[in-house]
């Protein structure tokens, strides 16, 4: 399994500022990935964070908005830009560890970031 | 189209009893894998089980097991002996393809135990 860990836990912001969400995973992994949840909505996929090359954004989702970073096999960064509140979700990250055999194949998150814009 | 349909979104269930959590996918590919995952109302993602589609055996993780009919394209979510700490709502998802890590969610299923 895998440690995820993400900062903040939560935050409540103002409309316009930015917040960037930090995601620390005590593995080395080749990607990680940014989801969205809107209140009592499911998850959906913002980007695949790929280290030591730029994010592939779902449609919907643009980097101008969500710029991501991953400076390293470990971490990642999501900025949620110039936020609105129907930017008020919960942010989680992601990590796929793929196993010798098909029931090893765990996918897991972080806690998540509860982010309330107002 | 969607392609993961969880059509109850909301179940009531007895301590102790069993409950079934419906999923149905939707995939043109031979390789795939199904995941449960349960979200209590902390909103962290906790991973119950996951199913790959060359498994011949349902997949089985304590009191949680998955019933798995292919040719139905449906991956059922069983929960035996149902505890108070299982109230939560509870998500299916898909993987497709073997290249491809991205999770397809389906809406979830709020499930509450009852005392």
């Amino acid at each position: 399994s895998a440690v995820i860990s993400q900062k903040p836990s939560r935050d409540i912001c103002q409309r316009g500022t930015s917040l960037t969400i930090q995601c620390q995973v005590d593995s080395q992994v080749t990607m990680m990935f940014w989801y969205r949840q809107q209140p009592g909505q499911s998850l959906t996929l913002i980007a695949t964070a790929n280290q030591g090359s730029e994010a592939t954004y779902e449609s919907g989702f643009v980097i101008d908005k969500f710029p991501i970073s991953r400076p390293n096999l470990t971490f990642s960064t999501l900025t949620v830009s110039n936020m609105s509140p129907e930017d008020s979700s919960i942010y989680l990250c992601s990590v796929f560890f793929p196993g010798a055999g098909l029931a090893n194949n765990e996918q897991f998150f972080g806690p998540g970031t509860r982010l309330t814009v107002l | 189209a969607q392609k993961i349909t969880q059509t109850q979104p909301g179940m009531f269930v007895q301590e102790k009893e069993a409950v079934t959590l419906d999923c149905t996918y939707d995939t043109s590919d031979q390789s795939y894998g199904l995941f449960w995952y349960k979200q209590p109302s902390s909103g962290e993602m906790i991973f119950l089980i996951y199913q790959g589609s060359y498994d011949e055996q349902n997949a089985t993780e304590g009191r949680y097991s998955l019933n798995f009919q292919k040719a139905r394209k449906s991956a059922n979510l069983v929960i035996s002996a149902s505890q108070l700490g299982d109230s939560a709502m509870y998500f299916c998802a898909m993987r497709e393809g073997r290249d491809s890590d991205k999770l397809s969610f389906g809406a979830g299923t709020t499930v509450t135990v009852r005392a």
